[in-house]
Parts: C-alpha cells; structure tokens; sequence
C-alpha cells in the first residue's frame, strides 16, 4: 500500500528557534499534501493545503508566516515552524493524496513538537 | 463543508461485530462519504468511503442509507487493535479533496 513518510516522528526545541518537518510519499506521487496539527484529547484541525509547484493555501487562523509550507516536488512537503514558542506545542500530520489512487488520503505517522 | 454527528463512543467485545453510526443530514448529491480511524499517537488510516451504494473492504464494511442522510460504519469482528477513534467524514467535490475532521467516536475494545 501507499506509504507515507514523516519525519522526525518527535522534536523537542527551545522557544524561538525553528523547527522543519519533512512528508514524503514513498511509492507515488503526491499531487496534493494537507498539513493537520492535534491538540490532546482534539480533533485534527487542517492547517493548509498544498499542491505541488505553487503557494499552500492556508485555512483561516493559520499564519502563513509563521507555518511555512513547502512542496516543492511530487513526492515532498515540508512544514517549518519559525519562531516556535510553547503555544505550538503540539502532534503535526501530513497527509497526501495521488490522483491515480482516487479518494483516499494517506497520512504520515505524525510528528509531535515540544517547545521548551 | 457538510456536517456529521457521530456518538463519543462505543464499546464492543473482542470478536464481535461493531455498528458505528453517522448523520449526515445536509449531506449534498456529490458528498463521498470517508471513514478513517487513528490509533493513540499514530496519523489516520483510510478505512473506507462510499457515494451511493454500500461498500466491503477487508477492514470494514460501510452501508448507506437510502436517502444517504446517515451511514454505519461495521467492522465484522472486533479485535483489540481497532481500539480507535473512527472519523466519519464528507468530501465535498469542489474542496480539493481536503477533509475536515470532526470529534469521532472511541471505540473500546473489550477482551
């Protein structure tokens, strides 16, 4: 089945430094990437969708600034958090779609950030 | 984005079969029905999804009301590693495939 990849599986950082997460699809090509992020005990709350080649759509509340999403190829997506402060503590997962594979999603194994 | 209701959750007994409901009241003509799941610490896993008729898969099977306002979600025979959040989601045609995830339902399973 489709995998993918997401790295690192758990970071810890301190207040203002900034941390890069890395999605690949490992055995097809992502035409689309969505970056969600889960507070314990919560629901995933989609931050930003990305196609690749173009600028990620960010959902409202989600500073782009902030949540610097890059798909540069069709099989990685990288999401950088500048600046990170505690409040950004939390569980990140990418998930990504390949058009020949139809409906599905495939998610990545998360990534949880600490800030210190 | 279409809305679901599901119940917080169920409890099943392992080997059993587990019926989880969904409402989807508002859903629209073109609305896929998604069932993902996420295990503790770990990102969703794609279950199963529909449109109109019902759906078996080696995981699951999905059966679609008629008038398609509500669907179950069956798995056939609980084991305890499908101790899970079940998420039962629409995907609208024209939102690029993004899925907006609600609360869930936990499923515990007993041994």
């Amino acid at each position: 089945g489709a995998v993918v990849s997401q790295h690192p599986s758990w970071v810890i950082c301190k207040s203002g430094t900034s941390v890069k997460i890395e999605c690949r699809s490992l055995d097809f090509q992502a035409t689309t990437m969505f970056w969600y992020r889960q507070f314990p005990k919560q629901s995933l709350m989609l931050m930003a969708t990305s196609n690749e080649g173009s600028k990620a759509t960010y959902e409202q509340g989600v500073e782009k600034d902030k949540f610097l999403i890059n798909h540069a190829s069709l099989t990685l997506s990288t999401l950088t958090v500048t600046s990170a402060h505690p409040e950004d503590s939390s569980f990140y997962i990418c998930s990504a779609r390949a058009a020949v594979r139809g409906e599905k999603l495939f998610f990545g194994s998360g990534t949880q950030l600490s800030v210190l | 984005d279409a809305k679901t209701t599901q119940p917080n959750s169920m409890e099943s007994n392992e080997e059993e079969p587990v019926h989880l409901p969904c409402n989807h009241s508002t859903i629209s003509g073109t609305d896929y029905i998604h069932w993902y799941r996420q295990l503790p610490s770990q990102g969703p896993e794609y279950v199963i999804h529909g449109l109109t008729s019902n759906v078996n898969n080696r995981m699951a099977s999905l059966a679609i009301a008629e008038d398609r306002k509500s669907s179950t979600l069956i798995l056939h025979r609980a084991t305890l590693r499908d101790a899970a959040v079940y998420y039962c989601i629409l995907r609208g045609t024209i939102n690029d495939y993004k899925l907006s995830f609600g609360a869930g339902t936990t499923v515990t399973v007993r041994a």
